[in-house]
């Protein structure tokens, strides 16, 4: 059964550092891109950046190039989400989510993480 | 870039009746569309690929349709179980792009 497993809920203070992750299970992690995607508090999606695991190549939005650091360790199939810096804006929960390795039908994500809540406040 | 408008943003349906979720794209997305379902609390589920195909697992009752720019999502009888809030999604040039989400909400 493919699984995703995040790390639990965090609470930091503005212009702290936070790691968050992402443990696979159930599937070879290497060939599989895992993206993460942010959900700021009621309201939608967004596509935040990817990591294939098996070369580390990276891609990143737009609007979160230079604000995130993706990364992955494919010893211990796991995939992180890292801030320098974290903002009060910061604040929402994060997914992270496989993309299927082949498929004639897209891009899209077959398999999400639980969620991690993180929250910024001084 | 592509916008994809989903409506309507909320839509106020009873369990038994057909609902019918729009998506549209400001420019073609072929038939590369998918549609996700968020209960609260939850993460997001995939229910569709490829515009038309059902995730492992979804029921039959789900289907979409469509192709260039305008997709539809439809459950056929609803369940209670499926009052969530519904996302279309595409990827163009690397930019994996999802639209603002409709409510199904229990009227």
């Amino acid at each position: 059964e493919v699984q995703l497993v995040q790390s639990g809920a965090d609470v930091k203070k503005p212009g702290e550092s936070l790691k968050i992750s992402c443990a696979a299970s159930g599937y070879n992690f290497t060939p599989y891109w895992i993206a993460w995607v942010r959900q700021m508090p009621g309201k939608g999606l967004e596509w935040m950046g990817m990591i294939y695991p098996g070369d580390s190549d990276t891609r990143y939005s737009p609007s979160f190039q230079g604000q995130v650091s993706i990364s992955a360790d494919k010893s211990i199939n796991t995939a992180y989400l890292q801030w320098s810096s974290l903002k009060a804006s910061d604040t929402a929960i994060y997914y992270c989510a496989r993309h299927p390795r082949v498929s004639d039908g897209g891009h899209y994500f077959d398999y999400w993480g639980q969620g991690t809540l993180v929250t910024v406040s001084s | 870039e592509i916008v994809l408008t989903q409506s309507p943003a909320t839509l106020s349906l009873s369990p038994g009746e057909r609902a019918t979720l729009s998506c549209r794209a400001s420019q073609s997305v072929s038939s590369y569309l998918a549609w996700y379902q968020q209960k609260p609390g939850q993460a997001p589920r995939l229910l569709i690929y490829g515009a038309s195909n059902r995730a492992t697992g979804i029921p039959a009752r789900f289907s979409g349709s469509g192709s260039g720019t305008d997709f539809t999502l439809t459950i056929s009888s609803l369940e209670p179980e499926d009052f969530a809030v519904y996302y279309c999604q595409h990827r163009s040039d690397w930019l994996y792009i999802f639209g603002q989400g409709t409510k199904l909400e229990i009227k």
